[in-house]
């Protein structure tokens, strides 16, 4: 069965601070990804990783930063935390492909709140 | 970019009724996928579908992608179909990005 797993489902850090949020895969899926959601806004891409190593900025990656060392692990990293990033942040995966494979798995969510 | 929109925004249901839910979109896409969000807000994937129908079980969607448009019916709802429907559509040489729709926020009432 498909897994998305994320460090915390709820987190609440100070301004300022420096936050990992983690996201394991155990689908063996080439592309990962994190969105943040808000209300009345819907999903919102960040960054997506296509390889290891590799990382492509989404649609608001200001104030975040990605690490993706391993194929299952993709890190999202607010590296200082202000009051405008609380938010629920989802992360999913999916296989490469044009094809059916393309589904996005999500994970649960972490909502993180920042002091 | 793509824009994506959705119709209607919220919708409430009594038990047992049927819906329609409207996924408009501003270009071409190869890729088009419906999401459910629970109210503990886990996302759940229900259909990839870039173009043509498909059905599972009272859930059943279609693509006209000539047309740039996709639907979603929920027949007999059942008070488990409340939660949020998000569309999304992307390019296949994008690496699987997403761009995703508001959502419409469905109720059902017992």
């Amino acid at each position: 069965d498909v897994k998305v797993t994320q460090s915390s489902r709820y987190l609440v850090k100070r301004t300022g601070e420096k936050v990992f949020l983690e996201c394991v895969q155990d689908m063996d899926h080439e592309n990962m990804f994190w969105y943040r959601q808000d209300p009345g806004l819907g999903l919102r891409l960040i960054y997506f990783s296509y390889d290891v190593k590799m990382k492509e900025k989404g649609d608001i990656p200001e104030g975040y930063s990605v690490s993706r060392e391993k194929k299952e692990r993709f890190s999202l990293i607010l590296e200082s935390a202000s009051t405008n990033q609380t938010s629920m942040y989802l992360c999913a995966s999916s296989e490469s492909g044009a094809k059916e494979t393309d589904t996005q798995y999500f994970g649960p969510g972490t909502r993180l709140t920042v002091l | 970019g793509i824009q994506v929109e959705q119709s209607p925004p919220d919708l409430i249901l009594q038990e047992g009724a049927n819906s329609t839910l409207r996924c408009n979109f501003s270009d071409s896409v190869n890729n088009l996928q419906w999401f459910h969000q629970n109210p503990w807000g886990q996302l759940i994937n229900l259909f990839y579908i870039p173009s043509g129908t498909k059905q599972n079980g009272r859930l059943s969607a279609t693509t006209v992608a000539t047309e740039r448009y996709s639907l979603l019916y929920i027949s007999s709802s059942q008070t488990t179909d409340s939660g949020v429907y998000f569309c999304a559509v992307g390019l296949n040489n994008q690496g699987g990005k997403l761009i995703f729709g508001q959502g419409t926020e469905l109720s059902v009432k017992p």
